[in-house]
């Protein structure tokens, strides 16, 4: 089975300072793996995903992230944190279950703060 | 395109009251899903369906009942609210179930108080 584990459930940083949001995953086949942002009170939208082909993945607003085998992890960076990065965001993992179709699963989410 | 749809935005019930959740997408898309987004839980899945006529369980089932009679709506009832079930639920659609790499587009949400 498939699951992901984001550590803590708040961040706060400075703008201009790095963001580093953590995300590990587990999954008995090659995953796919994805970052949603939620900001305040809207739906979650795409930010970047992971499909097996470049393991650096650049997304939209600046963020990437480095799929790691080796450490079962998917974490997200961007160099300076601006205060519209302020939201939560959520990890997620996909795989193909066998005779049934994929399934998304998400982490618990990480909520930014963005210090002036 | 306007997307995913959902209505209502708000809505408060009394325990034991029934209520259908709304949900539209015109995008053409075959895969669409229920979520309820709970503090600290993420989004954990309720019923998904892969296209007309063809719904499954989630992770979350209990208490829902989903139908798609068409491929643009997928409404999610609650047939006896529970104050177990007061949350933000979440619709989404995607363009294909079978490859799990595809987009879930996400709707605006219902935020629902079961009192």
């Amino acid at each position: 089975a498939q699951s992901v584990t984001q550590l803590g459930s708040h961040v706060s940083v400075s703008e201009g300072a790095l963001v580093l949001l953590r995300c590990n995953y587990s999954s008995s086949v090659p995953p796919y793996l994805f970052w949603y942002v939620q900001y305040p009170n809207q739906g979650l939208q795409l930010l970047l995903k992971y499909t097996s082909a470049a393991t650096l993945v650049k997304g939209i607003n600046g963020f990437e992230a480095e799929f790691k085998k080796s450490e079962t992890s998917f974490h997200l960076t961007k160099p300076s944190a601006h205060m519209s990065d302020a939201a939560e965001y959520f990890c997620a993992v996909s795989e193909r279950t066998a005779g049934a179709n994929s399934k998304l699963t998400f982490g618990k989410g990480i909520t930014l703060s963005v210090r002036p | 395109n306007a997307g995913v749809t959902q209505t209502p935005k708000f809505q408060v019930l009394k325990t034991g009251q029934s209520m259908t959740l709304q949900c539209a997408q015109d995008m053409n898309h075959e895969y669409m899903s229920w979520y309820r987004q709970d503090p600290g839980m993420g989004l954990r899945l309720i019923h998904y369906s892969v296209g007309a006529g063809i719904t499954d369980q989630g992770e979350v089932p209990n208490g829902y009942n989903v139908s798609r009679s068409t491929t643009e709506d997928f409404p999610l009832r609650l047939l006896s609210a529970a104050p177990s079930q007061t949350s933000v639920y979440f619709c989404a659609s995607s363009s294909d179930s079978l490859y799990a790499y595809y987009e879930q587009y996400f709707g605006p949400g219902t935020r629902l108080t079961v009192t």
